[in-house]
């Protein structure tokens, strides 16, 4: 049964880049949420994906954004980088938007380094 | 808003003994759901346990168990016989009726052989 894969494991961009993470969610799960996870802190919602559109997001400004195929694999972008953005970002799977207790399966990440 | 606290950044504990991490949270909700996460060096977050909130009885997966306190709004995790494995982040997580997740800032834990 594979789980939440994401790609890059790591990144290391210039300040103004742009970067695309990658995520496939675990078999089965048609909704992904992204967080991004600074060093030595809990993680903080990005944005969720279901149904190839964005339904909830967090406060986050929108030079992040995502897209979600239909296969619900899930993209994150990230404009005009900053060095704030250096964290481990997480990608999270889960069974329906609102559905019951489901939880979220989490990736390895992508640890993005912002220079 | 919703609030998550863990007010523990560190633990420790003697390999085989127990112990209990605790997470406050804020909400005006009355239906959600609580959840344990575990980070080892690894990176990924593993699911602990989960409660949710309308049962009274507390959460168990065996050696790791909840004491959930809805009028207090506290919710701890207690892992008894603790092993070198157990040792990881740990963070509290509240999710709320919209399918969003709220983390505390963690929990380290080491085990002390």
């Amino acid at each position: 049964d594979a789980g939440v894969t994401q790609s890059p494991t790591h990144l290391i961009k210039t300040r103004g880049q742009q970067v695309t993470l990658r995520c496939s969610p675990k078999s089965g799960h048609d909704t992904v949420s992204w967080y991004q996870q600074a060093l030595g802190q809990g993680p903080q919602f990005i944005f969720q994906y279901y149904e190839e559109e964005e339904r909830q997001r967090g406060n986050f400004p929108d030079r992040f954004s995502g897209h979600q195929f239909p296969n619900y694999s899930s993209e994150l972008n990230v404009n005009a980088l900053l060095l704030g953005d250096s964290a481990l970002y997480l990608c999270a799977s889960s069974l329906g938007r609102d559905r019951g207790s489901s939880p979220l399966h989490f990736g390895n990440g992508t640890r993005l380094t912002v220079t | 808003a919703q609030t998550v606290t863990q007010s523990q950044p560190e633990m420790s504990v003697q390999e085989a003994e127990t112990v209990t991490l605790s997470c406050t949270y804020d909400t005006s909700e009355s239906d959600y759901y609580l959840f344990w996460y575990k980070q080892p060096p690894s990176r990924q977050m593993i699911l602990v346990i989960r409660q949710e909130a309308y049962k009274q009885q507390n959460a168990t997966e065996n050696r790791f168990s909840v004491n959930f306190q809805k009028a207090a709004k506290s919710f701890s995790l207690k892992i008894s016989d603790s092993q070198l494995g157990d040792a990881a982040m740990y963070f509290c997580a509240y999710r709320n009726p919209g399918n969003q997740f709220y983390f505390g800032t963690g929990t380290s834990l080491t085990v002390i052989p």
